[in-house]
């Protein structure tokens, strides 16, 4: 499995406070992903990034934030939780995309985010 | 963004062989298709990919028809642990959405 740790695997907070999940790995790839993933929804994209210290949004990005500071660390911040953000989290890495290059997705696996 | 569509679930049994088709009626010209299979609590793992014809690795083959309008994952001979989610995804760069998926179940 490719190198991706997600942390924590588990979290339950209340509804207002802010939360920081981090996706950290060793493979050395440019492009990082945020998806949450909900019954009836499927993944879906929160934000990405294609280098250190750009980022983009996806399909889902309202109410959260992110950071790349280091090629290894792409962290998700919600700035205050609400009950809508209860979900999995799951960090994606990729080496290359576009054309003859297009590579695959690798996943963490997963941040279970409860907010109360 | 192509748009996939794939049945919702799938029964099998173990021993044959399951196809699951996905349409992607407007796909792009620049756009791949990507198989994904994820298990409860786990993140979703490469499969396959192709961009025409038939490619074929050591777990599974993609059936791609010239217009490209659908694909079909062929995963031969399954047994009980190919129970799972199986995502049909078509893109090109950053972008990539995942359907709602095919829940495969196999049967003894």
């Amino acid at each position: 499995d490719a190198g991706i740790t997600q942390s924590p695997r588990h979290k339950v907070t209340e509804t207002g406070t802010p939360v920081t999940l981090r996706c950290h790995q060793t493979e050395n790839h440019r492009y990082m992903y945020w998806y949450r993933q909900d019954p009836g929804h499927g993944l879906r994209l929160i934000h990405y990034s294609y280098g250190v210290k750009d980022t983009d949004k996806g399909e889902v990005s309202d109410g959260y934030s992110v950071s790349r500071s280091k090629t290894e660390d792409f962290l998700l911040t919600l700035e205050s939780a609400t009950s809508s953000q209860t979900s999995v989290y799951f960090c994606a890495i990729s080496e290359s995309v576009g054309g003859q290059f297009n590579s695959p997705l690798h996943f963490g696996n997963g941040t279970r985010l409860t907010v109360t | 963004l192509a748009k996939t569509t794939q049945p919702i679930s799938m029964d099998s049994y173990e021993g044959q062989e399951v196809n699951i088709t996905c349409s992607h009626n407007n796909i792009a010209t620049n756009d791949y298709i990507t198989w994904y299979q994820q298990f409860p609590s786990q993140g979703p793992r490469f499969i396959i990919q192709g961009y025409k014809t038939k490619v074929t690795n050591e777990v599974a083959s993609l059936f791609i028809p010239a217009d490209r309008k659908s694909s079909t994952l062929s995963l031969p001979r399954v047994s009980l642990s190919d129970t799972a989610v199986y995502y049909c995804l078509v893109g090109d760069g950053n972008d990539m959405r995942f359907g709602a998926g095919t829940r495969l179940t196999v049967k003894p």
